[in-house]
């Protein structure tokens, strides 16, 4: 069974400040996908990532998959409140038949105070 | 293009019932993905269908069950409610074939058992 720890669980931080959030496994994933989810919706995709140490920046999202695809991080530059919201990694693992099972890490819950 | 939308949007019911929920996937989407949202448990997968057929099971009992349809619609089944089954339930969509294969999620059901 493969696992994606998640940390830190809970993010309370002011406006202007920087964040990082971590995914790490003992697993190695073919690809790494995050995901915003706002209360009562479903996640919406963020980025997905692939390659061993490829980065993705989406504005003040910064993404990085590491170098053995255990493992992925997400900072955000300069947060504001409307980055607030419940922050998932899914990893697809590299073998096998699962084409359709994401396995979720618990999310982070990042609250930005204005 | 239209997203992944799910039907209904709320439900309610009680101990021993059964529940059925659907999902539409985006258009030209073969595979559908379903999951269990919790706040103890997280996202926790359920099943996938591509093509009509199962292709990946989670570890969820015998009442949970789906199917797929030729226009790829796919419907997830309930019996024998539970308290714990109250939760919400996402569906995802993606193209289905190999490579990255992102998922994209529906608004979810939140289901309650009384």
């Amino acid at each position: 069974t493969q696992l994606l720890e998640q940390s830190p669980q809970f993010l309370s931080i002011q406006e202007g400040e920087n964040l990082t959030v971590y995914c790490n496994s003992s697993s190695v994933f073919s690809s790494l996908q995050w995901y915003r989810q706002e209360p009562g919706e479903g996640p919406v995709l963020l980025v997905t990532v692939v390659t061993g140490g490829e980065v993705k920046k989406l504005k003040r999202l910064t993404f990085q998959f590491g170098d053995a695809r255990k493992d992925s991080s997400l900072h955000i530059t300069a947060a504001q409140p409307g980055d607030t919201g419940l922050y998932l990694c899914a990893g697809r693992n590299a073998g096998g038949t699962s084409y359709g099972k994401l396995t979720f890490g618990q999310g982070t819950i990042l609250t930005v105070h204005p | 293009k239209a997203g992944v939308t799910q039907t209904p949007r709320y439900l309610i019911k009680t101990r021993g019932q059964q529940v059925t929920l659907s999902c539409s996937p985006i258009s030209g989407h073969r595979s559908v993905s379903w999951y269990q949202q919790t706040p103890g448990q997280g996202l926790q997968f359920l099943f996938e269908y591509f093509s009509e057929t199962q292709r990946n099971k989670g570890n969820f009992p015998g009442r949970f069950s789906g199917r797929q349809f030729s226009n790829s619609r796919s419907e997830m089944n309930v019996s024998t409610l539970e308290l714990g089954d109250s939760a919400l339930y996402l569906c995802a969509s993606s193209l289905g074939g190999g490579g990255i294969n992102e998922q994209f999620f529906g608004p979810g059901t939140r289901l309650t058992v009384l």
